[in-house]
C-alpha cells in the first residue's frame, strides 16, 4: 500500500464550527506532514511529526491543532477559523524526517470557511 | 518562505515535443526534488537528485543539477497530453524541511 488517504475530500464550515481533517498511511513511514496550499501557490509547510512527536511548527495559529494518535494517523483539528484559511490542506508522509526522503502526498482536503 | 524559483512560469507545447523547466534556488541544499500536481489534487514525486549528483534519469524524465549556479532543470521528453500539470521544484537543506518553488504550469496540446 503506497497511498496516503485524506478525509474528507471537501469541507465547508462556519467560523464558529469545530471540525477535524484526517490523514492515514500504511507504509510504515515515521514522518508525517501538514501543508496548506492556496490557489496557484506552492504548498506551505504547517507541521511535521516525527515518531509521533511534533517536530516542527511553522508558527501556525493556534486555531489549527495537530494530533498524531499513532504512527499511521495524523489529524488536524480546526476551531474558529477565518475565511482566509480556506485552502487545500495536504497531508504527506516520508520514511523518516531526513533530507533525502521523498514525500508521499494525499489528495488533499478542500476547505472552505464561510 | 520560498526557496526555488521556476522558469518559465507557464509553458505550452505540442504533444511529442520536449518540455524543459528550470529551477533556481538561493541557499545551499542537500537535495532537490521535482513534483507534479494535477489540478487541485495532491503532489506526486517525480525525481530526486542529491547535491553531489549532476544528472539523473527516470523514464522520460531527465534532471540536472548545477550547484555552482544553484540551478536545476527538468526535461520531459516526448510529452503527452497527460503530462499537463503544475510542476514544482523543492529543495531540502540542513533543517530537513521541504521548500517549494512557485511552480510551472505545463500545457501539452494534443
Amino acid at each position: 500500500d503506497t497511498e496516503v488517504t485524506q478525509t474528507p475530500k471537501h469541507l465547508v464550515m462556519g467560523m464558529t464550527n469545530k471540525k477535524s481533517l484526517k490523514c492515514e498511511q500504511h507504509m510504515g513511514h515515521r514522518a508525517m506532514y501538514w501543508y496548506k496550499q492556496k490557489a496557484k501557490k506552492p504548498p506551505e509547510l504547517m507541521f511535521v511529526y516525527s515518531y509521533e512527536k511534533l517536530s516542527i511548527n511553522e508558527s501556525v495559529p493556534s486555531r489549527f491543532s495537530p494530533e498524531c494518535p499513532n504512527s499511521s494517523l495524523l489529524n488536524l483539528h480546526l476551531h474558529a477559523l477565518q475565511p482566509e484559511d480556506s485552502a487545500l490542506y495536504l497531508c504527506a508522509s516520508s520514511q523518516r524526517l531526513a533530507d533525502y526522503n521523498e514525500q508521499f502526498f494525499g489528495p488533499g482536503t478542500r476547505l472552505t470557511v464561510l | 518562505s520560498q526557496q526555488g524559483e521556476e522558469d518559465p512560469q507557464a509553458l505550452s507545447i505540442q504533444e511529442g515535443e520536449n518540455a524543459t523547466m528550470n529551477c533556481s534556488y538561493k541557499t545551499s541544499i542537500n537535495n532537490l526534488q521535482w513534483y507534479r500536481q494535477n489540478s487541485g489534487r495532491g503532489l506526486v514525486h517525480l525525481i530526486l537528485i542529491r547535491s553531489n549528483e549532476r544528472e539523473k534519469h527516470s523514464g522520460r524524465l531527465r534532471v540536472t543539477l548545477d550547484t555552482s549556479k544553484k540551478s536545476s532543470s527538468l526535461l520531459i521528453t516526448a510529452s503527452r497530453a497527460a503530462d499537463t500539470a503544475s510542476y514544482f521544484c523543492a529543495t531540502t537543506g540542513a533543517n530537513s524541511k521541504l521548500t517549494f518553488g512557485k511552480g510551472i504550469t505545463l500545457s501539452v496540446r494534443p
